[in-house]
């Protein structure tokens, strides 16, 4: 597609509950980011890929949280035990070369733990 | 660390209004610094950057200047437009050495409702 693709746009989990959160990058893009919103907040960066590897995830809060992207394209972020204080927006973004000026944000997943 | 302050919101004006929505930022060396804006439902979108001390970015009739002696890049319109409404977020880039590729660093964000 033309954009950022990210699904599902909003999942409710209870607490405890293990998630996963797609992201489909624009095609070709070899850049992709992963933040997190709360509610009121500006976006944090959890994690960042070039293609398939994983070169920065300093911003994963816990380990229950865990991102792949084994093909270079597609990515998934998990969360493993849901907590209240994950409930957020998860944001994915793509770009060709890992500049901000050509950055392409996804619409979000909208995380409620409840 | 690198941080970014915006100035509090919400911020709500009358068409034709001008508009500032002040941000300030502290970061070691020289960042690049961004304003993403958020329409309802949608994702973030850049808005205009600036690379450079005294760069000044623009686009659709918004500017902010790069002033790096009081550390800041405030966002600027004449005369605001209800389409306007949105959420602005002042963003950097550190720039320091070959780790940074894109990691941004954003400010928590200012809403602007503009009134007919």
């Amino acid at each position: 597609g033309a954009g950022v693709s990210q699904s599902p746009r909003y999942k409710v989990a209870k607490r405890g509950q293990d998630v996963a959160l797609r992201c489909d990058p624009i095609s070709g893009h070899v850049s992709l980011f992963w933040y997190q919103q709360a509610l009121g907040q500006g976006p944090e960066f959890l994690t960042y890929f070039q293609n398939e590897a994983q070169l920065d995830k300093s911003g994963l809060p816990s380990d229950r949280f865990f991102a792949e992207r084994p093909e270079g394209s597609v990515s998934t972020l998990k969360i493993q035990r849901t907590q209240q204080e994950d409930s957020a927006v998860y944001l994915c973004a793509s770009s060709l070369a890992g500049q901000p000026a050509g950055y392409t944000f996804g619409s979000g997943t909208r995380l409620t733990v409840v | 660390g690198n941080s970014v302050t915006q100035m509090e919101g919400p911020v709500t004006l009358s068409e034709e209004a001008f508009l500032t929505i002040n941000c300030t930022y502290t970061a070691t060396g020289y960042p690049s610094l961004f304003w993403y804006v958020q329409y309802p439902g949608e994702g973030l979108q850049l808005l205009l950057k600036a690379t450079k001390a005294d760069d000044k970015g623009s686009n659709k009739g918004f500017e902010a200047t790069y002033r790096k002696e009081t550390t800041s890049f405030h966002l600027e319109k004449g005369s605001v437009q209800v389409s306007d409404s949105a959420v602005y977020f002042c963003a950097l880039r550190a720039n320091a050495g070959g780790t940074s590729y894109g990691k941004l660093t954003f400010g928590q964000g200012t809403i602007l409702t503009v009134h007919p």
